[in-house]
């Protein structure tokens, strides 16, 4: 496979589920992001990843976990979520040498549906 | 902290026309600038860049944008609009060693046959 690959591609939950969103990323990047993505308004930063050690998390709830066991692989363990946490989680990844001056590469991403 | 404004939130255009998104950053120092695509159930695609040099840039699928300094701009642009441009279009800014790229609410583009 090739760029930026995520899995699942849909998930439906209920509030009291654990389950986790994987990223997986081909192209020899070192850093790599979540974002989440809601109607109306424009994508979060939630984590950043930066030779596996997380170097940004701007404010997110700790229902949010991630993980980065290497440079090509990031995680993001869920667990006791609310309705409002309904949206588009996007994985990207970059070179991971200018921080946001670096273009990122997006997946798919996830369509997390919360109950 | 850098911040960016698309101040369309859903542009219409018939096929064949011509196409100008509007961007506008905010921001001290020379930012980076960004245009992605996404379709619908998508991820968002890099369509161009602006870091430095030729403040025309050419992107992928015709697609073009000017950075205007003096307008804190960096709109993009199409000569011809073709169907499958009926997307969703991000305008973003970043800063270097900064890792939080700022991204725009969107602009949705759809195409009249």
């Amino acid at each position: 496979e090739t760029g930026v690959t995520q899995t699942p591609r849909h998930l439906v939950m209920g509030m009291t589920n654990k389950k986790s969103l994987k990223c997986e990323q081909h192209l020899g990047h070192n850093a790599m992001y979540w974002y989440k993505q809601s109607a109306k308004k424009p994508l979060e930063l939630m984590f950043v990843y930066s030779l596996e050690e997380r170097v940004e998390n701007n404010s997110v709830p700790s229902r949010f976990s991630p993980e980065c066991p290497n440079s090509s692989h990031l995680f993001l363990h869920l667990h006791t979520l609310q309705p409002e946490d309904s949206a588009l989680y996007l994985c990207a990844s970059s070179q991971g040498e200018g921080g946001s001056a670096d273009t990122q590469y997006f997946g798919p991403g996830t369509r997390l549906t919360v109950l | 902290a850098q911040s960016v404004t698309q101040p369309d939130i859903h542009i219409t255009v018939s096929e064949g026309a011509s196409l100008e998104l509007r961007c506008n950053y905010s921001y001290g120092a020379t930012p980076y600038l960004f245009w992605y695509v996404q379709s619908p159930g998508q991820g968002l695609q890099l369509l161009l860049k602006y870091f430095s040099g030729d403040t025309l840039v050419q992107g992928i699928k015709g697609f073009e944008a000017e950075f205007k300094r003096s307008q804190s701009s960096f709109n993009l642009r199409k000569p011809s609009v073709h169907w499958s441009d009926a997307a969703e279009y991000f305008c973003a800014v970043g800063v270097w060693n900064n890792n939080d790229m700022r991204f725009g609410a969107g602009t949705r583009l759809t195409v009249k046959p």
